[in-house]
């Protein structure tokens, strides 16, 4: 059994480019959701996909978008970057959609974005 | 915006002591409760899962408690070794996970 993988570890864009992050699910997961964290705090929900469909969005602008493809693996989109999204960007799956009963999230190591 | 707060914010211990901190959280609409302990450069690591007021759950030296009723949850680590050094994070489950910012342990040999 494979875990939670995201692509790449590091990445340096620029102000206004637009990024795409990768997370492969651990095998026989159907959820996946992902975070953001900045420095000094805790992980941030950004957004939630359960068989493919977004499920739960937490306080972040439309031009954070993502992905579920039918493998269950997901990708997270940034446009028009800002040098606040400079932050280290989580994955976790999970058996179930989180809501449903004692579901455990399983991270992957994330992916330190840093914005220039 | 949900408030999940964790005390104290970092903590050094020595090996072999024990150590306790907490998590708070909105006691209404209350579904689960999430630790994690995440390890520089690693990948949070699932702990537990606690749904019930009053339940405890133990890990190896690790144990929690729950008191939904005040919005409260205690993470304790008995005889304390350097490899528990790590930040652990308690995560409020309102069909989504709200994260505290976390209680860095420090264990000092």
């Amino acid at each position: 059994e494979t875990g939670v993988t995201q692509s790449p570890t590091h990445l340096i864009k620029t102000r206004g480019q637009q990024v795409t992050l990768r997370c492969s699910s651990q095998s026989g997961h159907n959820t996946v959701s992902w975070y953001q964290q900045a420095l000094g705090q805790g992980p941030q929900f950004i957004f939630q996909y359960y068989r493919e469909e977004e499920n739960g969005r937490g306080n972040f602008p439309p031009r954070f978008s993502g992905l579920q493809f039918p493998n269950y693996s997901s990708e997270l989109n940034v446009n028009a970057l800002e040098l606040d999204d400079s932050a280290l960007y989580l994955c976790a799956s999970s058996l179930f959609w989180i809501g449903q009963g004692n579901t455990e999230a399983f991270f992957g190591q994330g992916t330190r974005l840093t914005v220039v | 915006i949900l408030n999940v707060e964790q005390s104290p914010q970092s903590l050094h211990v020595q090996e072999g002591d024990s150590t306790n901190f907490t998590c708070s959280f909105p006691s209404s609409n209350f579904y689960a409760l999430h630790w994690y302990r995440w390890e520089t450069a690693k990948s949070p690591e699932a702990l537990f899962v606690m749904t019930l007021n009053g339940d405890e759950k133990k890990k190896g030296r690790i144990s929690a408690t729950l008191n939904t009723k005040e919005g409260y949850s205690y993470l304790y680590i008995k005889g304390s070794q350097p490899e528990d050094s790590a930040t652990y994070l308690c995560a409020f489950n309102d069909y989504k996970l709200s994260f505290g910012a976390g209680t860095t342990v420090t264990v000092r040999a």
